[in-house]
Parts: structure tokens; sequence; C-alpha cells
């Protein structure tokens, strides 16, 4: 399985700023999914960042509120922009175990714990 | 779209007895995954089922996978305190659907 790492692991934001969430994976791979668990809620699929292409956003999600950067193989990035209280959530990106190509097991980051006044 | 349902949503129990939980799709999956998630972790990845009624053990966990392909199960024998955690399905027909999950809490 891939060693997944997430900065930060926690932060606590103003209304209106905006927060930069790396991911670093200890392997090359092609997809990088960014999850949103709300409090006591499910996982809810954000976007997907393929390498070399634009970030796929899932029903709900747009680019301008969570911008997605993949510069390389191992990394990636999502701002959550102009963050308001109802963004406070932990985010999670993860990635396809190894030998698989999508939405097969994945494995996930510890996750950033945002909470927004 | 497609829709993930698991029950049920919290379910405790004395140490000993057994768990299930039960995950339902609207859609045929071509397969499912399941996670358990430990207070204040992240999920971590279980086990994944492909084929029709597909069972699958995992010492005290038992994973099956129905005939039609859009319902799930993961039953613990004599749970234990290190049983804890949610358990949550992700279905996936495309793209990965995640239930609810199922919060168990295991009294010793």
């Amino acid at each position: 399985s891939a060693v997944i790492s997430q900065k930060p692991s926690r932060d606590i934001c103003q209304r209106g700023t905006s927060l930069t969430i790396q991911c670093q994976v200890d392997s090359q791979v092609t997809m990088m999914f960014w999850y949103r668990q709300q409090p006591g809620q499910s996982l809810t699929l954000i976007a997907t960042a393929n390498q070399g292409s634009e970030a796929t956003y899932e029903s709900g999600f747009v680019i301008d509120k969570f911008p997605i950067s993949r510069p390389n193989l191992t990394f990636s990035t999502l701002t959550v922009s102009n963050m308001s209280p109802e963004d406070s959530s932990i985010y999670l990106c993860s990635v396809p175990g190894q030998g698989t190509f999508n939405y097969n097991e994945q494995f996930f980051g510890p996750g950033t714990r945002l909470t927004v006044l | 779209g497609q829709q993930v349902m698991q029950i049920p949503q919290y379910q405790h129990v004395q140490e000993g007895e057994d768990f299930t939980t039960y995950c339902n799709s609207s859609t045929t999956l071509s397969n499912i995954q399941w996670y358990k998630q430990r207070p204040g972790g992240h999920p971590v990845f279980l086990i994944q089922l492909v084929k029709s009624g597909e069972v699958k053990k995992q010492k005290r966990l038992t994973f099956q996978f129905g005939e039609a392909k859009k319902n799930s199960s993961l039953h613990i024998t004599a749970t234990q305190t290190t049983d804890v955690g949610t358990y949550f399905c992700a279905g996936n027909a495309g793209k990965s659907t995640f239930g609810d999950g199922t919060t168990l809490t295991v009294k010793p």
C-alpha cells in the first residue's frame, strides 16, 4: 500500500480566506482523489486529479471553489477558496491500490481537519 | 445517480456479541470495497469483493457479495473492543460511492 502524507493535519481559518492542502505519495500514481468528510458523515468525492490534465469535478463541486493542482505523479494540492463555516470538514486525499487504475481499493491520507470560524 | 445505502447507522454491542452491517446499491456494481475508520482516524481499506456471491474471510470478519451484485454484508463474530469504529462500504459502478457507514461501539 502507498504511504500518503497530508499537510496541514489541521487548521482553523477565518471566513473568506483560502487554505491549500498538500498531499504527498511515496510512489508514482496516475490518479489521486480528493474527498470531503463532514463531521459524522460519509465520504463525498470532490474531484479526481490526473497528472497532466484538468481535474474532474463531481456534481456540486466547482473549480473556482476547489482548485486542484497535480504537478507530478506523487503530489497534489487542493485549495478551499473563500471559506465559510459550511466548509468545516475533514479533507482527505486517496490513491488507488497498486495495480489498480480507478475506483477500486483506495488508500487514504491521514486527512486535514479544517475548522472555519 | 448511483446510491449506496448502509444499515444500521449505529450498532452498540456487548463484547463477544456478533455484529453485521448491510450495504445496498441502487445499481449493479462492478465491485465493492469495505473500509474501517477508527475514531479520529482515516478510512483503512479492508477488502474488495468482485464476483457474484463471493464470500471472503479475514479472521473474525466475513464479507459477502450478493448474487445480483447489488448488496453486500460485513459480519464480525465475537466482537472485541478493538473492533470499534465506523465501517463503510463503497460500491463501484463506474465510480465509487460510499455508504453512510455503520458506527460500532463495543461495551467491555
